[in-house]
């Protein structure tokens, strides 16, 4: 099946410093990636759509200079959090979804902790 | 956009037990999933269930769509069945949007 590879899974980083994470479609291209953000106890919330060679489209409130996201081949998209606070603490999960068989999939997810 | 409502928000359960998720939707729903995130924060896919009913071992789902909800069973419930399920699904675009989940907890 489909399979999404994300890393690093935990980062821990101090204030003002930027962070990359990387997302990657590992058996199938992704045109199309998305992003979410998900807080302890809480569900996903979609942060911003990926797109191949294109700029991505963020969700209302997301802060498109503070989440930088580069989606600059099929099969990898990268997240960079620039100049994170501890407020950007949370847990960020990339997906992607193989065409073939109409099943989101998604990475195993990053634990950022910004002190 | 869409309103997904899921119930119960929280379950706990003996080992053993079965029991039944819900997922209603506001409005007409594509490519509907149901998702069980471990602890560690994994997410797996459960179901791909735009309609109709579909099983695997123990899990089984049903959707119904042209009245808006999807129902996840879970017969003889284990531990490791503990976490959070959710479901999801888009209106057309691109965007998969989440429910607030059911948090399952499984006693020994």
């Amino acid at each position: 099946g489909a399979v999404v590879s994300q890393h690093p899974s935990r980062v821990i980083c101090k204030s003002g410093t930027s962070v990359k994470i990387e997302c990657r479609s590992l058996d199938f291209q992704a045109t199309t990636m998305f992003w979410y953000r998900q807080f302890p106890k809480q569900s996903l919330m979609l942060m911003a759509t990926s797109n191949e060679g294109s700029k991505a489209t963020y969700e209302q409130g997301v802060e498109k200079d503070k989440f930088l996201i580069n989606h600059a081949s099929l099969t990898l998209s990268t997240l960079t959090v620039t100049s994170a606070h501890p407020e950007d603490s949370s847990f960020y999960i990339c997906s992607a979804r193989d065409l073939s068989a109409n099943v989101l999939t998604f990475g195993a997810g990053s634990r950022l902790t910004v002190l | 956009g869409i309103q997904v409502e899921q119930s119960p928000p929280d379950l706990i359960l003996q080992e053993g037990a079965n029991s039944t998720l819900r997922c209603n939707f506001s409005d007409s729903v594509n490519n509907l999933q149901w998702f069980h995130q471990n602890p560690w924060g994994q997410l797996i896919n459960l179901f791909y269930i735009p309609s109709g009913t579909k099983q695997n071992g123990r899990l089984s789902a049903t959707t119904v769509a042209t009245e808006r909800y999807s129902l996840l069973y879970i017969s003889s419930s284990q531990t490791t069945d503990s976490g959070v399920y959710f479901c999801a699904g888009n209106t057309g675009g691109f965007k998969t949007i989440f429910g607030a989940g059911t948090r399952l907890f499984v006693k020994a």
